[in-house]
C-alpha cells in the first residue's frame, strides 16, 4: 500500500528553527510537495522537490532523498504566524497526490 | 472571480438527500480535483479531471459523481448522502496533471450529514 508518515504534532519557540520530517512509501515517485494549512483554511503551496537535495525559499527549505524515501521541511526564524499544519504529499506513478495526515506545528512565544 | 471558488461554504444535509457542491476556477487550468479532509487523515482524492470532458476515480469515489462540461466548472454530486460523508470538501486545480506545477485549493465546503 501507499503510505506517508509525518509526526502528528510539534512544538517550537518563536525565533527558533524546526524540522518536520516526512517518510513515504508509494507506487512510483514523481515529485514531493509541502503545503501549509492554517486552521479552517485551504492548503497553500510551499515547496516542490523532484531531485535529491535542498531547495531553499526564504525562511523555508525542503530536502529530498529519494533513495531513503525521506523529506524534511525546515522552517527558520519562526514567527507566530507559522503556527499551522504542514502537509507532505507525494505524486505517485499515476500522477496522483498521496497526502500525509499533516503535522500540527505550535509556536510558543 | 480570482482563483477557485466553492459553494456553499457550509451545509447541513439530511441523510438520503441529493447535494451538489460547486467549484469554479478562472485560471484556465486543465486539471481539477475533489478531495475530502477528515480529522487525523490526509486529504483523500475523490475524483479528478485531467482536462475538460474527461474524469477519473480517485481513492474514495463511492457515493460521489462528477462532470467536467467545460474548463472552469467541476461540480461534485452526492446522489444520496450518508453520515460518513460528513467532511470538509476541497476543490483544487493545476495547470496540468503531470508537470511540477502545484495544485491551488478552493476555500472548502464543510458538509454535515445528519
Amino acid at each position: 500500500g501507499q503510505n506517508i508518515d509525518q509526526p502528528t504534532e510539534m512544538t517550537a519557540t518563536e525565533g527558533a528553527i524546526v524540522q518536520i520530517n516526512c517518510t513515504y512509501q508509494t507506487s512510483g515517485f514523481n515529485g514531493l510537495f509541502w503545503y501549509q494549512q492554517h486552521a479552517g483554511e485551504a492548503p497553500t503551496f510551499l515547496s516542490y522537490n523532484v531531485l535529491d537535495g535542498l531547495e531553499e525559499k526564504g525562511r523555508f527549505s525542503s530536502f529530498l532523498s529519494r533513495s531513503k524515501g525521506y523529506s524534511y521541511l525546515l522552517l527558520k526564524e519562526l514567527q507566530m504566524k507559522d503556527s499551522a499544519s504542514y502537509l507532505c504529499a507525494v505524486r505517485d506513478s499515476n500522477y496522483q497526490l498521496i497526502w500525509g495526515a499533516g503535522t500540527k506545528l505550535i509556536i510558543k512565544p | 472571480i480570482a482563483g477557485i471558488t466553492q459553494a456553499p461554504t457550509s451545509q447541513i444535509l439530511a441523510a438520503g438527500r441529493r447535494m451538489t457542491l460547486r467549484c469554479t476556477q478562472d485560471m484556465r487550468h486543465n486539471a481539477m480535483y475533489w478531495y475530502r479532509q477528515d480529522l487525523g487523515l490526509g486529504l483523500r482524492l475523490i475524483h479528478y479531471s485531467n482536462t475538460a470532458g474527461t474524469t477519473g476515480k480517485g481513492e474514495v469515489p463511492d457515493g460521489y459523481s462528477v462532470s467536467r462540461a467545460n474548463t472552469d466548472d467541476f461540480p461534485l454530486t452526492l446522489a444520496s448522502a450518508v453520515p460518513s460523508q460528513t467532511s470538509v470538501y476541497f476543490c483544487a486545480s493545476s495547470i496540468d496533471s503531470t508537470s511540477s506545477y502545484e495544485q491551488y485549493f478552493g476555500p472548502g465546503t464543510r458538509l454535515t450529514v445528519t
